[in-house]
């Protein structure tokens, strides 16, 4: 199965917003809630910033948000700061023992 | 603290064998999935499978299915992924990952905490 279309960067300025899109199929991202968002700074490991579509788990800034509309979520950034320039990947179950992962968004703050 | 912390770097031989483990600790281990992601250098991330300590329950990623084996050991709270031939192609950085929430499924609520990462150099 195909991994999860992101776009490849992303950017927004200081302060402004970002949102960075995940698409797949009804299979996956259009069939379950279980959409979660991973940031992962250079040389780290990723960090769950977002689960269950639009969760923040305790510790991640309300500045994250998640949503998500027919086969494609999104993932935005409000109030951009500079440690926020990262790469982020979306995971979705895609049934029969199957998670997929997005091929990551290089988010760039100006 | 919730920590799972992962064996160090490994350099094989095409066609060696390996075993590369993941040591939970802070939480109940037996109750949480506990599981694997791959990333190629300078790739995304995959998931590998995952395994349910308390009854080894294990689940495999179509990709990955016949290609590894995971395993647990409730006694040392430690969680396994092993090749038995790798190839040049297994060169990675390999994840341990905790499903965040008990029990239940292993995909509802993502993965969290992550272990630091083992990278695996597969060169003859």
């Amino acid at each position: 199965q195909s991994a999860l279309t992101q776009p490849p960067s992303a950017s927004g300025s200081p302060g402004q917003s970002a949102t960075i899109s995940c698409t797949g199929t009804s299979s996956d991202v259009g069939g379950y809630d279980y959409v979660s968002w991973y940031q992962q700074h250079p040389g780290k490991a990723p960090k769950l910033m977002i689960y269950e579509v639009s969760k923040r788990p305790s510790g991640v800034p309300d500045r994250f948000s998640g949503s998500k509309s027919g086969n494609t979520a999104s993932l935005t950034v409000s109030g951009l700061q500079a440690e926020d320039e990262a790469e982020y990947y979306c995971s979705s179950y895609a049934g029969s023992n199957n998670l997929l992962f997005g091929g990551g968004t290089k988010l760039t703050v100006l | 603290e919730i920590q799972l912390v992962q064996s160090g770097a490994e350099v094989k031989k095409p066609g060696e064998s390996l075993k590369i483990s993941c040591q939970g600790s802070g939480y109940s281990f037996t109750t949480y999935w506990i599981g694997w992601v791959r990333q190629m250098p300078g790739k995304g991330l995959e998931w590998m499978g995952i395994v349910y300590p308390g009854d080894s329950d294990t689940r495999y990623s179509p990709s990955f299915q016949g290609q590894v084996t995971i395993l647990v050991d409730k006694s040392t709270t430690t969680a396994y992924l092993q090749w038995s031939s790798l190839k040049a192609s297994d060169t990675a950085i390999y994840y341990c990952v905790r499903h965040r929430g008990p029990r239940g499924t292993y995909y509802s609520e993502g993965f969290d905490p992550w272990g630091q990462g083992t990278l695996v150099t597969v060169s003859s």
